[in-house]
């Protein structure tokens, strides 16, 4: 089946620095992505929806120039977490819509763990 | 816009006995009902799913139905087994390509020994 690969699976970083998370679709084209962000025992909470040559569509109450996308390519989404403070810390998953895409099934990655010191 | 309800938000059950799950949709257009697993630390899996021209789906010990006159669907697992220990989500989704997948809030389901 479609595989989703996030990286990094965990990172810890200082307040103030940016982290950068890729999400990959592996054997699969992805004109679309789907960023999710997680708190501890939570649902997934939509963020963003990449689309690939094109900017972003991002929910309502995210902000855009904190949570940088970019859908460069048809197999590569990047998540950017600029300027990250301790309220950032979540756990972070993109999803892929994989073909044939009216059937609208979703394959998520493994998700990424976002610490902020 | 869709709004799912999910019930129980947790729930314990002997391994063994059976669980069900139950979500309710608000969009009486929604006609795709995916169920997702999650474990600790992980993404989140797709198990099973429905569409709304079928009314029960069955695959091994897990199955869905769906009742789209009360605008709510279920997942029943049987025979539960400690690695059934995980957060289940379900959606409601109109299908479309740019449709985004909004998840009900989750049920832990603890299968005791």
């Amino acid at each position: 089946g479609a595989v989703v690969s996030q990286h990094p699976s965990w990172v810890i970083c200082k307040s103030g620095t940016s982290v950068k998370i890729e999400c990959r679709s592996l054997d699969f084209q992805a004109t679309t992505m789907f960023w999710y962000r997680q708190f501890p025992k939570q649902s997934l909470m939509l963020m963003a929806t990449s689309n690939e040559g094109s900017k972003a569509t991002y929910e309502q109450g995210v902000e855009k120039d904190k949570f940088l996308i970019n859908h460069a390519s048809l197999t590569l989404s990047t998540l950017t977490v600029t300027s990250a403070h301790p309220e950032d810390s979540s756990f972070y998953i993109c999803s892929a819509r994989e073909p044939p895409y009216g059937a609208n099934v979703l394959t998520f990655g493994a998700g990424s763990r976002l610490t902020v010191l | 816009g869709e709004n799912v309800e999910q019930h129980p938000s947790t729930l314990s059950v002997q391994e063994g006995d059976s669980a069900v799950i139950k979500c309710t949709y608000s969009d009486s257009a929604s006609n795709y009902f995916p169920w997702y697993k999650q474990e600790l630390g992980k993404g989140p899996q797709l198990i099973i799913d429905i569409r709304s021209n079928v009314g029960e789906k069955k695959d091994q010990r897990i199955a869905v139905t769906l009742n789209k006159t009360a605008k709510h669907f279920s997942l029943h697992i049987t025979e539960t087994q400690p690695e059934d220990s995980a957060v289940y989500f379900c959606a409601a989704i109109l299908m479309n390509r740019d449709d985004k997948i909004i998840f009900g809030k989750g049920t832990r389901l603890h299968i005791l020994p």
